[in-house]
């Protein structure tokens, strides 16, 4: 079935350094992608989200970048911090509000 | 304070004696959804309700049930648990204009 994934299991990326964690959709009626930042022994958290009619939106030193044509999704956070280390979920939305979650970047923050 | 409560928060129990996760919102929200998260899986949705007395499977429904009596409470229930569905689970909610808030999940272990 059509599924969200992440091209990438794990990034580590250098202080201070830009990270881009990566997010392949096959559904193209999908018109709605949301980021999400786990901690450990957390639930997931909101970071920022994108519709289809946009291509970029940023956020505090993140930007989500959208490309419909390749299905691609991308989340770029900008001079990466030890307090950045989590696991980066990508969802896209079908149906109205039915969420479908890839299987997450684990990103570490290497001093 | 908005929140999603989960609880109990972590429970260990045996093969088949029934439980139930309870899971309330105080943001009047009218989406509501249950997922579990397993390593290398994500998070993969079991049920979600998009109204009081409105309930649909998701991707992973087998053994589980749920109920949606009033707008705020979305209780899941395993009947008869097994091994397999030995995992962290998390409920959110949503007004239906996109962000998913997430509970700080239940850890569930069934020997």
């Amino acid at each position: 079935g059509e599924s969200v994934g992440l091209h990438l299991p794990t990034l580590s990326v250098q202080e201070g350094d830009n990270s881009i964690i990566n997010c392949a959709y096959s559904n193209s009626a999908s018109d709605y992608f949301i980021w999400y930042k786990q901690e450990s022994g957390k639930g997931p958290q909101f970071i920022i989200d994108i519709r289809s009619n946009m291509d970029k939106r940023q956020g505090q030193r993140v930007t989500v970048l959208l490309n419909k044509t390749v299905k691609h999704l991308s989340l770029q956070i900008a001079a990466t911090q030890p307090g950045d280390s989590a696991v980066y979920f990508c969802a896209e939305n079908r149906n109205g509000q039915n969420f479908v979650f890839g299987p997450g970047t684990r990103l570490s923050v290497l001093p | 304070e908005a929140q999603v409560t989960q609880n109990p928060r972590y429970l260990i129990t045996v093969t088949g004696k029934k439980l139930t996760v309870t899971c309330s919102q105080n943001m009047n929200h009218e989406y509501m959804s249950w997922y579990r998260q397993d390593p290398g899986l994500g998070l993969r949705q079991i049920y979600y309700s998009m109204n009081v007395e409105v309930t649909d499977k998701g991707d992973v429904p087998e053994g589980y049930k749920v109920s949606r009596k009033e707008k705020r409470n979305f209780p899941l229930i395993l009947e008869s648990p097994s091994p397999n569905q030995t995992s962290l689970y998390f409920c959110a909610s949503s007004s239906g204009v996109g962000e998913l808030f997430f509970g700080e999940g239940s850890r569930l272990t069934v020997l």
